[in-house]
């Protein structure tokens, strides 16, 4: 069955350093998503992203976020300058149609843990 | 977003059927009810989702109240693995986006 895949699984980083996240979506799939999960609290939602732009993105999702399909098959979250309350378990999504309507389940990778000390 | 709410947790027996409640009465005409579970230490996972009609899949039914006001997820017979926080969720119109609340954590005892 094909799944995404999210590379690291744990990063460990130092305040004020850059981290990307990267996701392999499921080849067919036309819309992108990242969320995280601070540990202990909800999923939330930072951004999805489709035909190449942002579409919709959270008030989390600020300056210091960007997002990158760079070469077709890869969907990458980078943090600028990371801070402590970036810690979280980040998700990459993604789904075939719209998210929420018929045809737009999605599909989430396993994480990759963000640890900023 | 259009508003959830669910029991914050609920607890069952190994092979019993459980009932997941969701009230949604915002809910709008073209709003589809979506559900959602997190196993611990995983990513959400796609449950099932409908419009009006009950719904039924592999992992488990739908049942949609006539004003679409509230839905309830039924897992037939509960397992072990079925230990996980289970969301209900409606996306509004337009939006590109779900919004995850904060589930129902349920708990089936062995």
């Amino acid at each position: 069955e094909p799944e995404v895949t999210q590379t690291p699984s744990h990063q460990v980083t130092q305040m004020g350093q850059e981290v990307i996240l990267r996701c392999v979506p499921i080849s067919n799939h036309l819309y992108f998503y990242w969320y995280r999960q601070i540990l202990g609290q909800k999923v939330e939602f930072l951004v999805s992203f489709y035909n190449n732009e942002i579409s919709e993105k959270s008030e989390i999702f600020d300056d210091q976020f960007s997002v990158e399909r760079p070469d077709g098959s890869n969907f990458t979250l980078k943090i600028r300058s990371t801070k402590l309350e970036d810690s979280a378990m980040y998700f990459c999504a993604s789904s075939f149609l719209l998210a929420g309507g018929p045809g737009g389940e999605l599909f989430f990778g396993e994480g990759s843990r963000l640890t900023v000390l | 977003d259009a508003k959830t709410t669910q029991p914050n947790s609920m607890e069952s027996n190994e092979e019993e059927p459980v009932h997941l409640p969701c009230n949604h009465s915002t809910i709008s005409g073209t709003d589809y009810i979506h559900w959602y579970r997190q196993l611990p230490s995983q990513g959400p996972e796609y449950v099932i989702h409908g419009l009006t009609s009950n719904v039924n899949n592999r992992m488990a039914s739908l049942a949609i109240a006539e004003d679409r006001k509230s839905s309830t997820l039924i897992l037939h017979r509960a397992t072990l693995r079925d230990a996980a926080v289970y969301y209900c969720i409606l996306r509004d119109g337009g939006a590109q986006k779900l919004v995850f609340g904060q589930g129902t954590r349920l708990t089936i005892n062995p």
